[in-house]
């Protein structure tokens, strides 16, 4: 089993709101991935979680907090965004960061910001 | 430094003929390389990797894929098109070399496919 599940597959917020997006995989990988992708360009790192400890994070701004309760799930807080960060958000994961290797993508959130 | 090169930016084909889609990479260290497909608003499906086994790949829904260190190249091929194939189509090298284990996409070709 390859899948990376996240919900929601739409959101729609207000400039004020505060939202989460959500990513589980049960592959018993030990390193998860946000990314962010605008239409018609490939998807930008945003944050690296490896062993439930975040180890990178893009210069990504404060708005976006991601969280890694346990090693299946990983979070991103959302608050006060703009509506230039409507775009889909996609989760990843892979065995080890460590030593690159293959990642696998979830479906993505498509989110906007009004 | 790596990074990816995708020749085309769009490619348009006809059902039943040959795809090629092209892509360079520049590495520093072994790399390994792999192609995605993402069908509109759908996530990333890997179709293939690279990890300096056999330098030729082959990947699911018919697509493999020849590395040739000499080019520095990894192009992506399928005999006979599917209109199920138009999507887009990222090369992408990970950072082997270091302990980040980044990917680099290449922009992106989007693939049409024509009845």
């Amino acid at each position: 089993d390859t899948e990376v599940t996240q919900t929601p597959k739409h959101l729609v917020m207000g400039m004020t709101n505060k939202k989460s997006l959500k990513c589980e995989q049960h592959m018993g990988h030990r390193a998860m991935y946000w990314y962010k992708q605008k239409a018609k360009k490939p998807p930008e790192l945003m944050f690296v979680y490896s062993y439930e400890k975040l180890s990178i994070n893009e210069s990504v701004p404060s708005r976006f907090s991601p969280e890694c309760p346990n090693s299946s799930l990983l979070n991103l807080h959302l608050h006060a965004l703009q509506p230039e960060d409507s775009a889909l958000y996609l989760c990843a994961s892979s065995q080890d960061r460590a030593e690159p290797d293959t990642q696998y993508f979830g479906p993505g959130t498509r989110l906007t910001v009004l | 430094a790596q990074s990816v090169t995708q020749l085309d930016s769009h490619v348009s084909v006809s059902e039943g003929t040959p795809v090629l889609l092209r892509c360079n990479y520049s590495s520093s260290y072994s790399p390994s390389l792999f192609w995605y497909v993402q069908h509109p608003n759908k996530g990333l499906q890997l179709l293939l990797k690279y990890t300096s086994a056999a330098t030729l790949v082959k990947g699911i829904n018919g697509f493999e894929a020849e590395f040739k260190k000499s080019e520095t190249s990894f192009h992506l091929t399928k005999p006979s098109a599917h209109m199920s194939d138009a999507a887009e189509y990222f090369c992408v090298v990970s950072d082997r070399g270091s302990t980040l284990g980044r990917l680099y996409f290449g922009r992106g070709t989007q693939l049409t496919v024509w009845p």
